[in-house]
């Protein structure tokens, strides 16, 4: 499979635990991005990296979270203290630089109980 | 920052009528549209996307169309089968171009149920 892989696909964590999520993008993508999406609403942009760089952040990503693009492959996005309201369907995309849109994985369900 | 409306957030049709979703944006410099389709449970699809220097756009049995004048996009689906029921969010970006992010801004949906 070349799609997007995101992992875990489901995580169940109580109120205040850390969370990481991991996301592997299309090989030849260099641009990497973070959406989170809640029931009944669409996918809301939370980063954004070209390679390695983090070059955008939504005013959404509370300092509790964090994301990393060490080697310009994979990503990961650390919820820390997780709260109930970070329930979410948080979804990575990627594309070839250049191209707009994205390709996107199936992304990983967090329930904070 | 931009902002995309989209209507209707429900919309119901018969096999093998045609349905219409309707998206505004609020940012001139936005100059790429996608629609993506998402069925429950499972990931966002690109299923058609416009540029700003094109008018209109046909793929088989779907079609975008764009008016940079009015900031407006729809969607056109023609002869719906009960596969198509979905919902389908439309998204603007200023994408492609020099260090533009090409983030997607989102509407908020529309849940299209075809009835057999």
């Amino acid at each position: 499979d070349t799609g997007v892989s995101q992992n875990p696909r489901h995580k169940i964590t109580k109120r205040g635990q850390n969370v990481t999520f991991r996301c592997d993008p299309i090989s030849e993508h260099n641009r990497l991005y973070w959406y989170r999406q809640t029931l009944g609403q669409g996918p809301e942009f939370l980063t954004y990296f070209q390679n390695e760089a983090q070059l955008e952040k939504s005013r959404l990503l509370s300092d509790r979270f964090s994301a990393e693009r060490p080697k310009g492959s994979f990503s990961t996005l650390e919820i820390q203290r997780t709260e109930q309201g970070d329930s979410a369907m948080y979804l990575c995309a990627s594309s070839p630089s250049g191209a707009a849109g994205g390709t996107f994985g199936s992304g990983t369900r967090l329930t904070v109980v | 920052g931009e902002n995309v409306e989209q209507h209707p957030s429900t919309l119901s049709v018969q096999e093998g009528d045609s349905a219409v979703i309707k998206c505004t944006y609020s940012d001139s410099a936005s100059n790429y549209f996608p629609w993506y389709k998402q069925e429950l449970g499972k990931r966002p699809q690109l299923i058609i996307d416009i540029r700003s220097n094109v008018g209109e756009k046909k793929d088989q049995r779907i079609a975008v169309t764009l008016n940079k004048t009015a900031k407006h996009f729809s969607l056109h689906i023609t002869e719906t089968q009960p596969e198509d029921s979905a919902v389908y969010f439309c998204a603007a970006s200023m994408g492609g171009y020099g260090g533009a992010t090409n983030k997607l801004i989102f509407g908020t949906g529309t849940l299209l149920a075809v009835q057999p």
